[in-house]
């Protein structure tokens, strides 16, 4: 079954701390895995996605095929990166499958 | 970027009358949508695939004739929730690939909220 895991629904850290928001999927074909981002107010946006292996805001994601995870990292948090982020798998037809979201908060 | 649009972008209505939301792709154009719902505080679930020009697709669980998909051109699809009831109460939101520029990347409509008293 296809399927992708958030396992933190809430997250707070402070400004300038590591971030790293996990995700962790299961697919038995081969995966195309994003992150996208909703600030508040706001419509969903893309923030990256693994096969551009690009970094945006700060936030880098590495798939790691042997752990089935795609955590999203940024060494040094800001107060705008408070938002709610979910991890999303491309499967078939290019249909999304969403994990519950992770709300991130940066404290000052 | 591309941009999706939704209207309305929100609507309360009687329990047993049906609701129409649109999605427009406003600078491109989409032969694919895509339906979501999402309930308060949980993600988005895939409704169903909209194609222009043919049947819309459903995922598991989700009845057709309670959600009835049109995408009757490259720029629009509708849905319409019919007899709608309070447990149809929810945000909808529309996504499209801009195949143009970037075809795995979906587009997001700032959905619709939809309460059904």
């Amino acid at each position: 079954a296809q399927r992708v895991t958030q396992p933190e629904k809430l997250l707070s850290v402070f400004k300038g701390a590591p971030v790293e928001l996990k995700c962790n999927y299961s697919y038995s074909g081969s995966p195309e895995l994003f992150w996208y981002v909703q600030y508040s107010r706001q419509r969903l946006q893309l923030l990256l996605r693994h096969i551009s292996r690009e970094s945006i805001k700060g936030f880098t994601a590495d798939l790691n095929k042997g752990e089935t995870s795609f955590h999203l990292k940024k060494p040094f948090a800001q107060e705008e990166d408070s938002a709610m982020y979910y991890c999303a798998l491309m499967t078939g037809a290019q249909k999304l499958v969403f994990g519950q979201g992770t709300r991130l908060t940066i404290n000052p | 970027g591309a941009v999706v649009s939704q209207h309305p972008s929100w609507v309360i209505c009687k329990s047993g009358t049906s609701v129409k939301i649109e999605c427009r792709s406003l600078d491109f154009q989409a032969t694919t949508m895509f339906w979501y719902r999402q309930f308060p505080k949980q993600s988005l679930m895939l409704m169903a695939t909209s194609n222009e020009g043919s049947k819309a697709t459903y995922e598991q669980g989700v009845e057709k004739d309670k959600f009835l998909i049109n995408h009757a051109s490259l720029t629009l699809s509708t849905l319409t929730v019919t007899s709608a009831h309070p447990e149809d109460s929810s945000f909808y939101i529309c996504s499209a690939p801009d195949r143009g520029s970037s075809p795995d990347t979906q587009y997001f409509g700032p959905g619709t909220r939809l309460t059904v008293l």
